[in-house]
Parts: C-alpha cells; structure tokens; sequence
C-alpha cells in the first residue's frame, strides 16, 4: 500500500536558520505530493503541492521538490521565523486508491523556531 | 467565506452514548471524508464520500457510521464509543479526484 515517512521531530531551530524537513513516499502510479501545515489549535492548511515528476511547489518561502527517483519530497525554507512554529505534514494522493481522492499522510514534524 | 464547519470543536462523553459530530462545507464540493489524527500515526482516514448518497469505508472505519444525505452535509455517528476512540478529528471536502483537501477547525473527542 502507499506510505509517507517524514522526519521525526520536534525540530528547533534559531530565527533565521535554514530548514529541512525530510519526506519520503511508496506509491503505486503517479500520486500528487502536498506539505499541509498545522497550527496550535487549527485545522490543516494547504502549504504547498506537486502533481508531477520535477514539479516544485512553493508558498510563503517554503519550497518542495517532486523527485520521482529518490520518491522524496522534501520541504525547505532558507529562513524561518518564529511564526513558522506548526507541525508539519507531507501526504500523497493517489488516484487509483480511495476513489482517487484519498490522502495518505505521514506522521508529522513538529518544528519550533526560537528568537 | 469558504468554510468546512465542524461541530462541536470539543466533547467529553461517556462510554456507550451516542454521539454526532457534524461537518458542513459550503464550496459545493462533491467529495468529503473524515479523518482522526493521532500521536505519532498522523492523519488516518476513517470515511469518504464520492457524492450524495455515495459512502465508502477508509483505512479505520471500525466503530464509525456516516451519510450523506445533502451535498453540504457529512455527518460522523459513534454508536457506542469507546475510549479507544479518543482523538482528534478533521472534516476534509476535495474538488475532485487527486485534489487538494479543505479541512474543519477538528473535533477533540475524550471518550471516558
């Protein structure tokens, strides 16, 4: 079955500090790939998405890269801030799984951002 | 506004009382399902629904019922919970296949 694996956190960072957060998928097909972002207390918003091989995806600073042949997809931001502080989510969306509209998540990364 | 509404945002109830938790979107999309999140499990799909009428089971549909009687409308029923059930969950409405998912503000569930 598809699966999305994703770094354990939490992960802090400094202000201004370069983030990686690491995510990896197995699927059948060609899926889209999305980073969803959860603030205390909130539902998930979109952050950003791909639906094809090379695509980049890209949204508040945030950037993510569809790499068919490592199945990585992988979330970087160059500078972070304090209001970056959320827990993260990278999920796929497979069109043969679910009536095509399920999505398979992964287990989330926390990421706190400190002054 | 577009909106996925749940309700209500936190419950507390006992074992073996019923209970709804109701989701209402106004973008007029076809295609809503019901999630619970998890410590260290993520988001997990318990129900999905293609359209009116139209329900089908997820990854964890054990303990859960649903309908889907009006488009806007997707109620998720627990019959008799059960502590096992305690969780968070999220109310999800898509475009269309292979989109992108809108969710509600999330339900906190304790089941005592």
């Amino acid at each position: 079955g598809n699966s999305v694996t994703q770094m354990e956190g939490p992960v802090t960072l400094s202000e201004e500090a370069f983030l990686t957060i690491n995510c990896t998928y197995t699927a059948t097909g060609y899926p889209s790939l999305f980073w969803y972002v959860q603030y205390p207390g909130e539902g998930l918003q979109l952050l950003l998405k791909a639906t094809k091989a090379d695509d980049k995806g890209s949204n508040k600073g945030f950037e993510a890269t569809y790499r068919k042949e490592t199945t990585s997809f992988h979330l970087e931001k160059g500078s972070v801030q304090v209001s970056d502080s959320a827990v993260y989510f990278c999920a796929l969306s497979d069109p043969y799984t679910g009536g095509g509209n399920k999505l398979t998540f992964g287990t989330g990364t926390q990421l706190k951002v400190e002054l | 506004e577009a909106q996925v509404t749940q309700n209500p945002r936190y419950l507390i109830t006992v074992t073996g009382k019923k209970l709804t938790v109701t989701c209402s979107q106004n973008m007029n999309h076809e295609y809503m399902s019901w999630y619970r999140q998890d410590p260290g499990l993520g988001l997990r799909q318990i129900y999905y629904s293609m359209n009116v009428e139209v329900t089908d089971k997820g990854d964890v549909p054990e303990g859960y019922k649903v309908s889907r009687k009006e488009k806007r409308n997707f109620p998720l029923i627990l019959e008799s919970p059960s502590p096992n059930q305690t969780s968070l969950y999220f109310c999800a409405t898509q475009t269309g296949v292979n989109t992108e998912a809108f969710f509600g503000q999330g339900t906190r569930l304790t089941v005592v």
